[in-house]
């Protein structure tokens, strides 16, 4: 079992400029979980689907921030127009279902510096 | 308002003592609590949990206990060992949902031999 894989890992932007975070679920996990972390904020929440299905995208931020799961494996986080305080570090994390209390897999993250 | 509270942002405890790691939080709603490890540059892995109908589990070095009338948890590792100097997250919810999932700010434990 790979584990929960994201790319980039470190990702440089200027203001302005389009950014894509991927992430590949773990197989046979149902539930995909966004997170950012910040010194600041710690981590957050910022969408989660079951089934492909987005469940809760309250923790998005603002309307530059969009998440999609094309298929059961697979999905995608992006910013568009990204901005410096957008810089992070982005976890995505697959569990078996949301709603059960099995253990959350995260990925190793991507790094995005917005210059 | 942070609902789950790391209250020290570092420890650092000797080669083969133990390390009590402690977690406050203030919904009386949260009913499933976890605490995860991280290491640098890699993402938080899942160490153990306590349900609020437990005050104890163990598994191996490790113990969670929770004292819900004090709404605090703490994690005892016993003997530390310098592969276990990490940032440690505790993680609360309820319901059965990991959609309401809140992380502490974590606490980074360094053991030093």
């Amino acid at each position: 079992d790979a584990g929960v894989i994201q790319s980039p890992r470190h990702e440089v932007t200027e203001m302005g400029q389009e950014v894509t975070l991927r992430c590949k679920l773990i197989s046979g996990h149902n539930s995909l979980f966004w997170y950012r972390q910040t010194m600041m904020r710690g981590l957050e929440l910022l969408i989660y689907f079951n089934n492909n299905v987005p469940i809760d995208d309250s923790g998005m931020p603002e309307d530059r921030f969009s998440a999609k799961m094309p298929n059961a494996s697979f999905s995608t986080l992006k910013i568009q127009p990204s901005e410096p305080r957008d810089s992070a570090v982005y976890f995505c994390a697959s569990s078996f279902s949301a709603e059960t209390n099995s253990p959350l897999h995260f990925g190793n993250g991507t790094r995005l510096t917005v210059t | 308002d942070q609902q789950v509270k790391q209250n020290s942002p570092s420890l650092s405890v000797q080669e083969g003592r133990i390390s009590i790691l402690n977690c406050d939080y203030t919904n009386s709603m949260f009913d499933y609590f976890l605490w995860y490890k991280k290491y640098p540059a890699e993402g938080p892995t899942f160490l153990i949990s306590i349900s609020s109908i437990k005050d104890k589990n163990e598994d191996g070095r490790f113990t969670v206990f929770l004292n819900k009338s004090a709404k605090h948890l703490s994690l005892h590792i016993v003997p530390s060992q310098p592969g276990d100097s990490a940032v440690y997250f505790c993680a609360a919810s309820y319901g059965g949902s990991q959609g309401n999932l809140i992380f502490g700010k974590g606490t980074k434990l360094s053991v030093k031999p």
